[in-house]
């Protein structure tokens, strides 16, 4: 049973350029979080989606950073543009209504030059 | 101040030892408590939940004093693939909804 898949696992880009993140949830999951970790902050909430639709993304650092999730099998999460002070590794999780437990993916670790 | 706090560590222990974590939140409004593990460079991933009565699950031990705001992790006999960073993470209720709020970790480094 394929978990969380992330993708890209790593991207380099130069500072200004735009990034885009994906991330397919574990099927039949109907919440998704995208969270961002650095070893100043730990692990930072950015936006989460109940059945699509954005719940709270009063994580969001700011409007630089967008997300959509189209439907139950796709989500995005958009820099542009991108600053050096974005590189961090940026996870994507999944969890069904009911149960506490998310599932993370294995992230993307993200470098701004 | 921070909502989720734990002792950074390093706890640097031998095999076989005994070692404890120790984790405090702020929001009174918490609902449920957990422990995660994450590996060098890895995900987190459950490692297990916290109940009020406490409960255990192998060789691992979490508290919760939900009176203190504090929760605790046990770690017994030691082994060198428990060397990872332990992150306490608390479940909030709040208007828009529930988030997990995670700590910033504990790493434990196991030697022989």
């Amino acid at each position: 049973d394929a978990g969380v898949i992330q993708s890209p696992r790593h991207e380099v880009t130069e500072m200004g350029q735009e990034v885009t993140l994906r991330c397919k949830p574990i099927s039949g999951h109907d919440y998704l979080f995208w969270y961002r970790q650095t070893m100043m902050r730990g692990l930072e909430l950015l936006i989460y989606f109940n059945n699509n639709v954005p719940i709270d993304d009063s994580g969001m650092p700011e409007d630089r950073f967008s997300a959509k999730m189209p439907n139950a099998s796709f989500s995005t999460l958009k820099i542009q543009p991108s600053e050096p002070r974005d590189s961090a590794v940026y996870f994507c999780a999944s969890r069904g209504t009911g149960w506490d437990e998310q599932f993370f993916g294995p992230g993307t670790r993200l470098t701004v030059l | 101040r921070k909502e989720v706090e734990q002792d950074p560590g390093p706890f640097n222990v031998p095999e076989g030892a005994t070692v404890a974590f120790n984790c405090t939140y702020s929001n009174s409004a918490s609902q449920s408590f957990f422990w995660y593990r994450q590996d060098c460079r890895k995900e987190p991933k459950l490692l297990m939940s916290v109940y009020s009565s406490g409960n255990e699950d192998g060789r691992f031990t979490a508290q919760l004093n939900r009176a203190s705001q504090y929760i605790s992790l046990l770690i017994r006999d030691s082994k060198l693939s428990d060397s990872a960073t332990y992150l306490c993470v608390v479940n909030i209720l709040y208007e828009a909804g529930t988030a997990l709020i995670f700590g910033k970790g504990t790493t434990l480094s196991v030697s022989s």
